[in-house]
């Protein structure tokens, strides 16, 4: 089925350091949204965005809604090892209720 | 409050046989979610219900099917299992059909492993 182009597949960085992932698509959504999943659990949600354009922060975490509507990025500063996991873009559209367009992916690894 | 919850947490069948998971929503959620996580990829949408009915579908077999009762919890059955279908099977629930800020929030999933 569809996915969104997620990059970096993987990250394996030193705590401290800050960390870019982002999210394309050949189609337009109308909402953005980030997700954390640890192994054996399911997506947890992060930073939800509604609007083109739109920069939301929630801690140390920061996301854009891309003005075209195709892209998003999810920015972590000062990372911690308890960010180790794996992280998730989704897409959505006004017109298809909760279904969920997600991404491949981005696997953290934080070294201490 | 009690999120999603799904059950069973863990399950091994043998090829062709037929399963059945549960998936109980956050108490008010109406629409409930189905989504296949195969290892080492993203989740990919199965069924959608809201106020009982079925509201999308994805791309899988007609040997997927799904329900959703008067409570708002749901069901979702694979037939004549395949070694394919081995997956993490997530169960999301939101408030509404769609509505900006009514985000959809996940359960713990279904570990299923055919064999």
């Amino acid at each position: 089925g569809q996915q969104l182009n997620q990059s970096p597949q993987s990250m394996f960085i030193q705590e401290g350091e800050d960390v870019s992932m982002n999210c394309t698509s050949s189609s337009i959504f109308n909402t953005w949204l980030w997700y954390k999943q640890d192994p054996g659990e399911g997506p947890v949600l992060l930073i939800a965005l509604y609007k083109a354009g739109e920069l939301t922060s929630n801690g140390r975490l920061t996301a854009q809604f891309g003005i075209t509507r195709k892209d998003s990025f999810l920015n972590i500063s000062a990372s911690i090892p308890s960010d180790v996991g794996i992280y998730f873009c989704a897409g959505q559209y006004n017109n298809a209720g909760n279904m969920l367009t997600f991404g491949g992916g981005t696997r953290l690894m934080v070294k201490p | 409050d009690a999120g999603v919850t799904q059950s069973p947490t863990h399950l091994i069948k043998t090829r062709g046989q037929h399963v059945t998971l549960r998936c109980s929503p956050i108490s008010g959620h109406k629409s409930v979610s189905w989504y296949q996580q195969v290892l080492g990829q993203g989740p990919q949408f199965i069924f959608q219900y809201y106020e009982k009915e079925e509201r999308g579908r994805g791309n899988f077999p007609d040997r997927f099917s799904a329900r959703q009762f008067p409570n708002y919890s749901s069901e979702l059955n694979v037939n004549a299992l395949l070694l394919g279908d081995s997956a993490l099977y997530l169960c999301a629930s939101s408030l509404a059909f769609f509505r900006q800020g009514t985000e959809a929030f996940f359960g713990q999933g279904t570990r299923l492993t055919v064999v």
